[in-house]
């Protein structure tokens, strides 16, 4: 158990839709970032807060969005959602600014309809 | 984007065997990290190494970081079927950023 947790861990949902994932980072742990995992891109960083503010973005697309809030759990919102949004999310914490060490939560899997 | 490649893609060998993957980038990394993932979980932290040329053993596992900072290795000795599942490395940004660049993964199988 690596102390992050992810709600919920399965997702399925149609297109056009907007849906929101929620994050608890581990205990102490300051940064957050969001992850994307498909078959064919492998792992793609997203974005990263770090105690409350954006920090760091990745390839995130217009449609999604995310935010820190002040008890450091983090919520990455997706919408107009399509079929190709189709994933695994994983939120990943870690205690500095820096992605050093990172602990990765088991993730939730979204399939769009 | 940096990229890793990783090799070989895929790898199925029996009980005992030794192997080894590899990570390879054109990019230079602040340092290196190797994760094992397994079906329906997140990736797990495997090791880090930041230093070129600089060595890690963790049990059987043994992790290399190129000299230059921009390649390295992961070998199994003796691997088990525990040893099963995808490998990924990730190297952190040098130029300041924050994300990891993950690679393309090597899904391991260890035959009983």
């Amino acid at each position: 158990d690596s102390g992050v947790t992810q709600t919920p861990k399965h997702l399925i949902t149609a297109t056009g839709q907007r849906v929101t994932l929620r994050c608890s980072p581990r205990s102490g742990d300051l940064s957050v970032y969001w992850y994307q995992q498909s078959l064919d891109q492998g792992l793609q960083f997203l974005i990263q807060y770090y105690n409350g503010e954006e920090r760091a973005k990745g390839n995130i697309l217009e449609r999604f969005s995310a935010q820190q809030f002040p008890d450091l759990h983090s919520e990455l919102n997706l919408s107009s959602l399509e079929l190709g949004d189709s994933a695994l999310y994983f939120c990943a914490s870690s205690l500095y600014d820096r992605n050093t060490e990172a602990f990765f939560g088991q993730g939730t899997r979204l399939t769009v309809v | 984007t940096q990229l890793l490649e990783q090799s070989p893609q895929f790898l199925s060998i029996q009980e005992g065997e030794n192997l080894t993957v590899y990570c390879n980038s054109s990019s230079v990394f602040s340092s290196l990290q190797w994760y094992r993932q397994e079906p329906g979980e997140g990736p797990v932290l495997l090791v880090t190494v930041v230093t070129g040329g600089e060595v890690k053993k963790l049990k059987r596992l043994t992790f290399q970081f190129g000299d230059a900072r921009k390649d390295s290795s992961l070998h199994i000795t003796a691997a088990q079927p525990g040893d099963t599942g995808l490998y990924l490395c990730a190297g952190a940004d040098q130029t300041g950023a924050n994300n990891l660049f993950f690679g393309t993964g090597t899904r391991l199988t260890v035959i009983p």
